[in-house]
């Protein structure tokens, strides 16, 4: 069964370097989210994306991130320059269609700022 | 403003017995809303939606606009349905899914 994969499952980095976070949809969506987990937190919405655009991004989705789709097949979260607050479980989704449709979840990627 | 509330952060509950995890959502106009479910170690899934009405693994959910709630029932709990529940809510365009906090859900023998 196809699946979301995330690269990598933990990433550890200094406060004020810059990451980027790794995940490759199921190849026939269309639609690609990134959501975060703060530790005893809930799932935040981050950014959405579609037709190589951001179609929706949340007040956390600020200047220090973006995202990018560079070859068609990964889908990419860059951290310009983290904080301590950015240390978190970051999940990739994707979609066939909206995201009021199934959205199919990665594995997640743990981010630890040091 | 959009918003979803799960009261529970733990739930425990013996095999065989009913399970009721709570949902209730703050929404201005017609929601979209799904159940999520994480077992250990393993991804974010969908468990079920409102707009199919099926019954996954036992479970169903009903929306009930009135009360603005879509609780998470099943009538035998088994030992395999532990795990985290998440409520969600899609907003309006469609481009989000709204988590609520979770539940745990423990089923004991």
């Amino acid at each position: 069964e196809p699946e979301v994969t995330q690269t990598p499952s933990h990433q550890v980095t200094q406060m004020g370097q810059e990451v980027i976070l790794r995940c490759v949809p199921i190849s026939n969506h269309l639609y690609f989210y990134w959501y975060r987990q703060i530790l005893g937190q809930k799932v935040e919405f981050l950014v959405s994306f579609y037709n190589n655009e951001i179609s929706e991004k949340s007040e956390i989705f600020d200047d220090q991130f973006s995202v990018e789709r560079p070859d068609g097949s990964n889908f990419t979260l860059k951290i310009r320059s983290t904080k301590l607050e950015d240390s978190a479980m970051y999940f990739c989704a994707s979609s066939e269609r909206q995201a009021n449709t199934e959205a199919f979840f990665g594995q997640g990627t743990r981010l630890t700022v040091v | 403003a959009q918003r979803v509330t799960q009261p529970e952060k733990l739930l425990s509950v013996f095999k065989g017995a009913p399970v009721e995890l709570k949902c209730n959502y703050s929404y201005s106009g017609s929601p979209e809303l799904f159940w999520y479910v994480q077992y250990s170690r393993q991804r974010l899934q969908l468990l079920l939606r409102h707009i199919s009405r099926e019954s996954i693994k036992g479970f169903t959910a009903d929306l009930n606009k009135g009360e603005t709630s879509f609780h998470l029932k099943k009538p035998f709990a088994q030992e395999e349905d532990s795990a985290m529940y998440y409520c969600a809510l899609s907003n309006q365009a469609g481009t989000a899914l709204i988590f609520g906090k979770g539940t745990t859900l423990s089923v004991s023998s």
